[in-house]
C-alpha cells in the first residue's frame, strides 16, 4: 500500500519568506499523481497544487511551486513571499493512477504558521 | 464556482445511536468519497463510490458504515451504532472523471458522539 510522510509536523515562516514543506511518498508504481492540500481553521480542504507523475516539470500556481524527485519519492511544496493567510495545515497526498485504485492518501500533515 | 456541500456541520449524537451524514457532490462528478479526521490527526480514507457502488474501502470502514445515493444528487454516510472514537471531522469529496482531477472537498461535518 502506498504510504505518504511528512516529516515536519510544524515549520515556521516569517511573512515575505520562503518556505519549503517535505513529503515523501513509498510506492511500486509508476503512473501517479500528488497533491498538495491547505486546511485553514475553517477546516476546508483546499486543493493548493498537484502534479502528474510523468511530467518532469514541476508544477508551479503563483507563490506555489512543487520540486518533483521522481527517483527519491519526494515532492516539497515551496511557498515564495508568504503570506499570512498562508498559515495553516498542508496535506502532501498520493492517488493511483490505476482504475481500480482510485482514491487519495494523505500525508499526516504539516502545520505552518506565518510571523508577522 | 459549484461546491461540495455537507450537512450539517456539526452533528452531536449518543453513543450506540443512528447517525447519517449528508453530502450534496458537484453535480458533473461521478467520484464520490468520504474522509474522516479525528481532531489533531490526518485525514484518512474511508470510502470510494463510482457507478453506484463502493470501488474501494479502508480498515476503518467496518460493517457500522455504509454509504448510499438515494438519489441523483445526495451521498450519504451511515453510522449505525456510534461509538466514542467515532468522534471526528468527516470530509465528503467528489471529481469528475480523469484520473489527475483532484478533489473536491465539502467544509465536513464534525460528529461528536458522548
Amino acid at each position: 500500500a502506498q504510504t505518504v510522510t511528512q516529516s515536519q509536523p510544524e515549520m515556521s515562516v516569517q511573512e515575505a519568506e520562503t518556505v519549503t514543506l517535505s513529503c515523501t511518498y513509498d510506492t511500486s508504481e509508476s503512473d501517479y499523481y500528488l497533491f498538495w492540500y491547505k486546511q485553514p481553521p475553517s477546516r476546508q480542504m483546499i486543493l493548493v497544487i498537484r502534479q502528474e507523475a510523468y511530467k518532469q516539470q514541476n508544477a508551479t500556481e503563483n507563490r506555489f511551486s512543487v520540486n518533483f524527485q521522481k527517483a527519491a519519492k519526494s515532492f516539497s511544496l515551496k511557498i515564495s513571499d508568504s503570506q499570512l493567510g498562508d498559515a495553516a495545515m498542508y496535506f502532501c497526498a498520493y492517488r493511483s493512477a490505476l482504475a481500480n485504485n482510485n482514491d487519495m492518501r494523505f500525508g499526516a500533515g504539516t502545520r505552518l504558521t506565518v510571523k508577522p | 464556482e459549484p461546491e461540495v456541500t455537507q450537512t450539517p456541520s456539526h452533528q452531536v449524537t449518543q453513543m450506540g445511536q443512528e447517525v447519517i451524514l449528508r453530502c450534496v457532490p458537484i453535480s458533473n462528478h461521478l467520484y464520490f468519497y468520504w474522509y474522516r479526521q479525528i481532531l489533531g490527526q490526518k485525514v484518512e480514507f474511508l470510502v470510494s463510490f463510482y457507478n453506484n457502488e463502493i470501488s474501494e474501502k479502508s480498515e476503518i470502514f467496518d460493517d457500522q458504515f455504509s454509504v448510499e445515493r438515494p438519489d441523483g444528487s445526495n451521498f450519504t454516510l451511515k453510522i449505525r451504532s456510534t461509538k466514542l472514537e467515532d468522534s471526528a471531522m468527516y470530509f465528503c469529496a467528489s471529481r469528475r472523471q480523469g484520473y489527475n482531477s483532484p478533489l473536491h472537498f465539502g467544509n465536513g461535518t464534525r460528529l461528536t458522539v458522548t
